[in-house]
């Protein structure tokens, strides 16, 4: 238990759905991130957020959304997704967001499968 | 921008001693980090390095050589919960803020 949940753990759905991941943190970090794990392939950053503010976009098609609505949780919103977008998306958080290296703790992750 | 490899997959016995070895190729190193990460969990944090020099934490050890771009990760004593991927990750300065790079990872099969 990292004190970072996520939910669903898993989710199937159509290219014309639309759904959200939802990610929550119990540590009092001010920095969330959204992370995309394809299988051999490294963890990609999608998105991080400091204090409710986006302060990186990693070139992310916009089909993929997210939302900080406070700094102990954070969304990403999907429509109209494509299958290529299967894969395990991992939500982090770490204290800050700033020049010193900071540990980032994982949630479990939402395995997500686009038919 | 950063390269970052390390081993597909290693297998080794139950008691015995594997090393992980990470090469990296940064423009401003700001640290290492290693991460396990077993079959649909959450990667968990291992150690950190970001002096030249080896860090030990119980089983698991961590080295560093910021001149040669290269650590590994040393795992004792083997228990058959070692199984998992191991992920190297680096900081780099010019980056923003927290933002890491990670490597592929490397499985571990633990055999009895």
């Amino acid at each position: 238990e990292t004190g970072v949940t996520q939910t669903p753990r898993h989710l199937v759905m159509g290219m014309t759905n639309k759904k959200s991941l939802k990610c929550e943190q119990h540590l009092g970090h001010n920095a969330m991130y959204w992370y995309k794990q394809s299988a051999k392939k490294p963890l990609e950053l999608m998105f991080v957020y400091s204090l409710e503010e986006r302060v990186e976009n990693n070139s992310v098609p916009s089909r993929f959304s997210p939302e900080c609505p406070n700094s102990s949780h954070l969304f990403l919103h999907l429509h109209t997704l494509q299958p290529e977008d299967s894969a395990l998306y991992l939500c982090a958080s770490s204290q800050d967001w700033g020049r010193k290296a900071e540990t980032q703790y994982f949630g479990p992750g939402t395995r997500l499968l686009v038919l | 921008g950063q390269n970052i490899d390390q081993p597909t997959e290693m297998t080794a016995t139950e008691g015995a001693i594997v090393q992980i070895n990470c090469t990296y190729q940064t423009s401003g190193f700001n640290g290492l980090f290693w991460y396990q990460q077993h079959a649909g969990e959450a990667p968990t944090f291992l150690s950190y390095n970001v002096l030249d020099g080896l860090e030990e934490k119980g089983r698991f050890s961590s080295f560093l050589s910021r001149s040669k771009g290269y650590s590994y990760l040393l795992l004792k004593e083997l228990q058959m919960k070692d199984s998992a991927s191991y992920l190297c990750a680096v900081r780099d300065l010019r980056a923003a803020g927290n933002k890491l790079t990670f490597g592929g990872g490397t499985r571990v099969l633990v055999k009895p």
